[in-house]
């Protein structure tokens, strides 16, 4: 099955400063890569999307990219603000049905602190 | 807020006894994810319903089992509980699953106690 890892586990930075979370997948077959940011006693909330036809995607201060010859896709949140803090998942799926159904693999998630 | 709703909030129970856990997808979506969260295994998928029918299955165990109603609810059953199975559990609902790319909505999710 699919194997994701994500990096860096914890990451502090100042309010205003950019934050970046990378992740990694092993399963060729997988197009498509969620984020999902997760507050304490919450449910994990989908921030930004992005599939395999696209290298890149932005909403406001979030963007994601995607490599998908290197199999890897990375996070970037701009002008960092003290309520973005929380931890955040990758996630990747496959819709081949011989592979993973349209499951999700998560990584093991970055728990994000930003100083005001 | 996703949409999806999950009962109850939270769940204290004792080892070797049974409970159901509820999800109610967002209106209009056809599959329902269950997943557990756990601080050592992370976020891990159990099983998906499409449209009443079991889709596909991850990681689970034998003494959990699911279903889908009708009405596109969803019912978790965990029963023989041991103290291991203590975790979040969280539902997620897609539009269709399985062959397609649609986005996951996750509830707020139950977390689960066994003492």
């Amino acid at each position: 099955g699919e194997n994701v890892e994500q990096h860096p586990s914890t990451l502090s930075v100042q309010e205003g400063d950019s934050a970046v979370i990378k992740c990694t997948y092993s399963d060729s077959a997988s197009n498509y890569f969620p984020w999902y940011k997760q507050e304490l006693g919450k449910g994990p909330q989908l921030i930004i999307d992005i599939r395999s036809n696209v290298g890149e995607k932005k909403d406001q201060r979030i963007a994601v990219t995607l490599n998908k010859t290197a199999k890897h896709f990375s996070l970037h949140i701009t002008e960092t603000q003290p309520e973005d803090s929380a931890v955040y998942f990758c996630a990747a799926m496959s819709s081949d049905r011989g592979s993973t159904l349209g499951r999700l693999y998560f990584g093991r998630g970055t728990q994000l602190t930003v100083w005001p | 807020d996703s949409g999806v709703t999950q009962t109850p909030k939270h769940l204290i129970t004792a080892t070797g006894q049974r409970v159901t856990l509820r999800c109610s997808p967002r209106s209009g979506d056809l599959s329902v994810y269950w997943y557990q969260q756990s601080l050592d295994q992370g976020l891990q998928f159990l099983i998906q319903y499409y449209n009443g029918e079991e889709r596909a299955k991850g990681n689970i165990l034998e003494r959990f089992s699911a279903q889908q109603f009708p009405d596109l609810h969803s019912e978790l059953n965990l029963s023989s509980l041991e103290l291991g199975d203590s975790a979040l559990y969280f539902c997620a609902s897609s539009v269709e699953g399985g062959g397609s790319t649609d986005a996951q909505y996750f509830g707020p999710g139950t977390r689960l106690t066994v003492l």
